[in-house]
């Protein structure tokens, strides 16, 4: 089974430009996440989708981020404008649930490592 | 709301030496318990879930973990690490059947020398 795609691996912007960084998750499931990793720092959730609707994202600093999962499949996540603080491993995670045996068992992709100067 | 702490932010061994990463967990429901492991430019991988009945759980590359639910722990242990060991490691936990997102620990960098 093919496993959680991100891209791009690497990204270098400078503060206040744009960056957006894209999921494709595992085939069939139904929940995707985004988390932010700051270095030194366990995964923060930003955002938990199922199928194409928001389900949290509570901790989702809206006013410079945005996410969609359009069509239920993959997802893009945005930061405009950038800050030097949004520098992090950008993790994209999906799950089977609510199919499957009840537990949320997620699958990580690689991450996108944004660096901002 | 649940949280995750982990007791240890670095743990040095040596090459076949036992190690044990602790990991202390706080709900008010009953809860799943993960760990990951996260090797350097990677993503996290699975290494055990508890999801019910037996409280030892057994994972990949010889890693066992133990959930006592009367010290809301979930220590991660092996008996003899290898080199190949050597990365940051993650436990997380998400609440019974709920479907909610996992909420992780700060990670333990086990290093392991020769």
């Amino acid at each position: 089974e093919a496993g959680v795609a991100q891209s791009p691996r690497y990204k270098i912007i400078e503060k206040r430009q744009s960056v957006a960084f894209w999921c494709n998750p595992i085939s069939g499931h139904a929940t995707l996440y985004w988390y932010q990793q700051i270095l030194g720092q366990g995964p923060k959730l930003l955002i938990q989708f199922q199928n194409n609707g928001v389900v949290d994202d509570s901790q989702l600093p809206k006013d410079r981020f945005s996410a969609e999962r359009l069509k239920g499949v993959d997802s893009t996540l945005k930061i405009q404008p950038a800050k030097l603080e949004d520098s992090a491993v950008y993790l994209c995670a999906s799950s089977s649930f609510p199919t499957g045996s009840g537990a949320n068992v997620l699958t990580f992709g690689a991450g996108s490592r944004l660096t901002v100067l | 709301a649940q949280s995750v702490t982990q007791l240890d932010s670095q743990v040095p061994v040596f090459e076949e030496a036992p190690v044990e990463l602790r990991c202390n967990y706080s709900s008010s429901v009953s809860v799943y318990l993960f760990w990951y492991v996260q090797y350097p430019n990677q993503g996290l991988q699975l290494l055990l879930k508890y999801l019910s009945g037996s409280t030892l759980v057994k994972g990949i590359n010889g890693f066992e973990a133990e959930f006592n639910k009367s010290q809301t722990s979930f220590h991660l242990r092996k008996p003899s690490v290898h080199i190949s060991d050597t990365a940051e490691y993650f436990c997380a936990v998400s609440e019974y059947q709920a479907g909610t997102a996992l909420i992780f620990g700060k990670g333990t960098t086990l290093s392991v020398s020769s």
